[in-house]
């Protein structure tokens, strides 16, 4: 199973900031998820990274507002840029890994849990 | 579209109680089926998992099994303890570009009383 190390865990940044998350992989992975987990909501996959290409964009979510940077096959970063009170919420970071039966399964980091003020 | 759609909580028990947390879900094809758990202050973690029709996942007491008739994942604990209280995500894996992607359902918060 894959081991991913998410940092920081939280952070209070300012409205207008911009904060970078970084995500480590203990394994080399294809794929890499960021999704976004507002107060008492469920996950939104945010955008998917694949090494050496630009990252897929979910419906509602654009590169100028979370840029993402995949250099390699264990490690990417996701960017909240012009922070408001609204990003407030958790980030986390997954990856889809085969399991013993040939079929995937999710791995996540223990998330950033992100306050804007 | 593929969707996964669980009861809304929040559900609250007492210690020993018998648990179901109804999922459905709509796909093409052979999805793989799963249940994560988030516990308070914590990041999801896998609980139980299906990959084909009348799979079941176990793990902890809990149980699930994959039923492609009903299109259904319903989890079941026939004892909870107030150490499940919890957040569960019902979910599935469907196949994109270069890989797979996970659809997650809204999730529902299990409080358990001592």
């Amino acid at each position: 199973s894959a081991v991913i190390s998410q940092k920081p865990s939280r952070d209070i940044c300012q409205r207008g900031t911009s904060l970078t998350i970084q995500c480590q992989v203990d394994s080399q992975v294809t794929m890499m998820f960021w999704y976004r987990q507002q107060p008492g909501q469920s996950l939104t996959l945010i955008a998917t990274a694949n090494q050496g290409s630009e990252a897929t964009y979910e419906s509602g979510f654009v590169i100028d507002k979370f840029p993402i940077s995949r250099p390699n096959l264990t490690f990417s970063t996701l960017t909240v840029s012009n922070m408001s009170p609204e990003d407030s919420s958790i980030y986390l970071c997954s990856v889809d890994e085969p399991s013993n039966s040939g079929r995937t399964e999710a791995f996540f980091g223990q998330g950033t849990r992100l306050t804007v003020v | 579209g593929n969707s996964v759609t669980q009861m809304e909580g929040p559900v609250t028990l007492s210690e020993e109680a018998f648990l179901t947390i109804n999922c459905t879900y709509t796909a093409t094809g052979y999805p793989s089926l799963f249940w994560y758990v988030q516990y308070p202050g914590e990041g999801l973690q896998l609980l139980l998992k299906a990959t084909k029709a009348d799979d079941k996942g176990s793990n902890k007491g809990f149980e699930a099994t994959y039923r492609k008739e009903t299109t259904s994942f319903h989890l079941e604990k026939g004892s909870v303890q107030v150490s499940d209280s919890a957040v569960y995500f019902c979910a599935l894996t469907k196949p994109n570009t270069g890989g797979f992607k996970t659809i997650f359902g809204a999730g529902t918060r299990l409080f358990v009383k001592a």
